[in-house]
């Protein structure tokens, strides 16, 4: 099935362990982006990337780094958890950056840092 | 600054409309999204307004008035399996989407 999967799902870890997310795409798409969703806040975005080999920091990129070494992957990494990344993370990407057209979302992947 | 505003929670009647409102103020506009997302799911894209109107779609319509920094979302019939969340985003001058927190709709029989 096309689309977008993350991985984990969900994760519990303790504060200053290193975590990463992965994000893999199979719809040769150019954009990807990492969000986080907060209660009572809309999406925010960490990092994106308009293109494989490149990215660009959002507007909350404060403790994570992201890579794209290729199309498909777009993996998000904490280098030392802290509470308040607890949050729900969602990987998007669409055809192109500058594309108004919509993006498509992975299921989130659940953390909560202790 | 860049501010989306929309109501926290709305609450409607299985088979009747409701109207879901979003305000934006954004560094320059291009465009303006809505997304629907259930309970523990992905947000999924329900349509994008550009020009001033009403873009009808099915159940669900989208007005875009841009003088007035306003969009809303029609929903008509409404049914159970519409209960969801539904974000506004608009697109700003850099083609970032800015978002809104969300309105949770809740329908009741």
């Amino acid at each position: 099935i096309a689309g977008i999967t993350q991985a984990p799902t969900s994760q519990i870890l303790a504060a200053g362990r290193r975590m990463t997310l992965r994000c893999t795409q199979d719809m040769r798409h150019n954009a990807m982006y990492w969000y986080r969703q907060d209660l009572g806040l809309g999406l925010r975005l960490i990092h994106y990337s308009n293109t494989a080999g490149t990215t660009g920091k959002g507007e909350v990129p404060d403790g994570y780094s992201v890579s794209r070494a290729n199309t498909d992957d777009f993996p998000l990494t904490l280098a030392s958890a802290v509470p308040s990344q607890t949050s729900v993370y969602f990987c998007a990407s669409s055809a192109t950056s500058g594309d108004t057209g919509e993006l498509f979302f992975g299921e989130g992947s659940r953390l909560t840092v202790l | 600054g860049q501010n989306i505003d929309q109501p926290t929670e709305m609450t409607a009647t299985e088979g009747a409309i409701v109207q879901i409102n979003c305000t934006y103020q954004t560094s320059g506009f291009n465009g303006l999204f809505w997304y629907q997302q259930h309970a523990g799911e992905a947000p999924t894209f329900l349509s994008y307004n550009v020009l001033d109107g009403l873009e009808e779609k099915g159940r669900f319509s989208s007005f875009l008035s841009r003088s007035k920094g306003y969009s809303y979302l029609l929903l008509k019939e409404l049914q159970m399996k519409d209960s969801a969340s539904y974000l506004c985003a608009s697109m700003d001058s850099n083609y970032q989407l800015i978002w809104g927190a969300g309105t949770k709709l809740i329908i009741k029989p």
